[in-house]
């Protein structure tokens, strides 16, 4: 049972527009949500979170929204940089300290 | 701040055999460690929650006496992958919590291990 998902397993996008990566959950009790990014045979690095008790968090080129209502999150970066390319995680928690991850998404970002 | 170190990085042995991985938390204190496994293009799944000085607590389906989890101090984990097997072989990231409080995970940078 999947709790995090993110249906998108690639995206590609231009140098200097804005990459928008998606991300749904089910389990209604998550009220903290994460964003990493991730380099091959690497740990994740985190970006950046947001509580439920707010539906926008930005800190300089990255911004996530989260639509509670909907179990849906997403991540906006812009202007999308060559150097973002890596494979982007969203997480949710809950009560516990548990981290579930969602599957991924490859972000390209081509000259 | 909050970096986290895992050695090995890398690691091959031989069916049967036991691999320790070492987590180090290098600037602050974990109170909570948490280790995890990727296997190729899959996402994170976390194995086990470790408190320092108390037993680990695993996630359904992970064999705890084949995972051996020890949190001795406020800054190392270990994991001991006991009679290791080739289905055994994956990515495994630990990952650290301060006792300050806060929710973000800072993650080391995994270890490879394979087993022949």
């Amino acid at each position: 049972d999947q709790q995090v998902k993110q249906n998108s397993p690639s995206l590609s996008v231009q140098e200097g527009r804005i990459s928008i990566l998606n991300c749904d959950y089910t389990n209604s009790m998550f009220d903290y949500f994460l964003w990493y990014k991730k380099y091959p045979a690497e740990g994740p690095t985190f970006l950046i979170s947001i509580s439920s008790i707010k539906d926008k968090n930005e800190d300089g080129r990255f911004t996530v929204f989260l639509n509670k209502s909907a179990k849906h999150l997403s991540l906006h970066i812009v202007p999308s940089q060559p150097g973002d390319s890596a494979v982007y995680f969203c997480a949710a928690s809950g009560e516990t300290d548990k981290l579930i991850f969602g599957t991924g998404t490859r972000l390209q970002v081509f000259p | 701040g909050a970096v986290v170190s895992q050695h090995p990085s890398w690691v091959i042995c031989k069916s049967g055999t036991s691999v320790k991985i070492e987590c180090r938390s290098l600037d602050f204190q974990a109170t909570t460690m948490f280790w995890y496994r990727q296997f190729p293009k899959q996402s994170l799944m976390l194995m086990a929650t470790s408190n320092e000085g108390s037993k680990a607590t695993y996630e359904q389906g992970v064999e705890k006496d084949k995972f051996l989890i020890n949190h001795a101090s406020l800054t190392l984990s270990t994991l001991t992958v006991t009679s290791a097997h080739p289905e055994d072989s994956s990515f495994y990231i630990c990952s650290a919590r301060g006792a300050r409080g806060g929710d973000e995970q800072f993650f080391g940078p995994g270890t490879r291990l394979t087993v022949l």
